[in-house]
């Protein structure tokens, strides 16, 4: 969806390197979210901010931080990435109101070797 | 926490014909259950939900069912049709949003 950004689209890096997914939204949402998707386990949610204040871990945050630098910007950063870190990563946002439907980016496929 | 079993894992349908895909939820507080599809290379997009006060909705050729005493809610695709391969994720809310593992389904021609 367009409205979600998400740099980079693929990464390929080493084991130690520190990593930056950056997610970008012109929805005009306060919440966003990072999630993983592994084959066989879903999404499983990593952080979640519901405006530039507040951040929140989610149920993997071990070995993951995130910065919440505006309301339309959102980063993952994998300080030492580690080989099970390889996975496909997903930036979302939702309004909060209503449903609480979330917009999903187009995703981040990173490998760490 | 809210845990989501989702069933089958994998599903191939002749086209035309209809697709079932089960959930069940733990956590007796959920109130919201909604259905993603994900296409190859992109994110995942909402395609119906449901509520707890309601048992079914239906939009064109999908459909959810929710048994709430049973804790398990169901998607429906009939009349399937090649554009309908994809893989989806059932969820459930509160607490937070919790996705089943998801379901890839393949429609052959």
């Amino acid at each position: 969806d367009a409205d979600v950004t998400q740099t980079p689209r693929n990464r390929i890096t080493k084991t130690g390197k520190r990593i930056m997914l950056e997610c970008s939204q012109t929805k005009g949402h306060d919440r966003m979210y990072w999630y993983r998707q592994d084959p066989g386990l879903g999404l499983r949610l990593i952080y979640y901010s519901f405006d530039v204040k507040d951040i929140n871990k989610g149920e993997i945050s071990d070995g993951y931080s995130v910065s919440r630098q505006a309301q339309a910007k959102f980063s993952l950063s994998l300080e030492s990435a580690i080989p099970n870190q390889t996975a496909l990563y997903f930036c979302a946002t939702s309004d909060g109101t209503g449903n609480n439907e979330q917009f999903f980016g187009p995703g981040t496929r990173l490998t760490v070797l | 926490g809210e845990n989501v079993e989702q069933h089958p894992s994998t599903l191939s349908v002749q086209e035309g014909d209809s697709a079932v895909i089960k959930c069940t939820y733990s956590d007796s507080a959920s109130n919201y259950f909604p259905w993603y599809k994900q296409e190859l290379g992109k994110g995942p997009q909402l395609i119906i939900d449901i509520r707890s006060n309601v048992g079914e909705k239906k939009d064109q050729r999908i459909a959810v069912t929710l048994n709430k005493t049973a804790k398990h809610f169901s998607l429906h695709i009939t009349e399937t049709q090649p554009e309908d391969s994809a893989v989806y994720f059932c969820a459930a809310t509160p607490p937070k949003l919790s996705f089943g593992a998801g379901t890839t389904v393949t429609v052959r021609a």
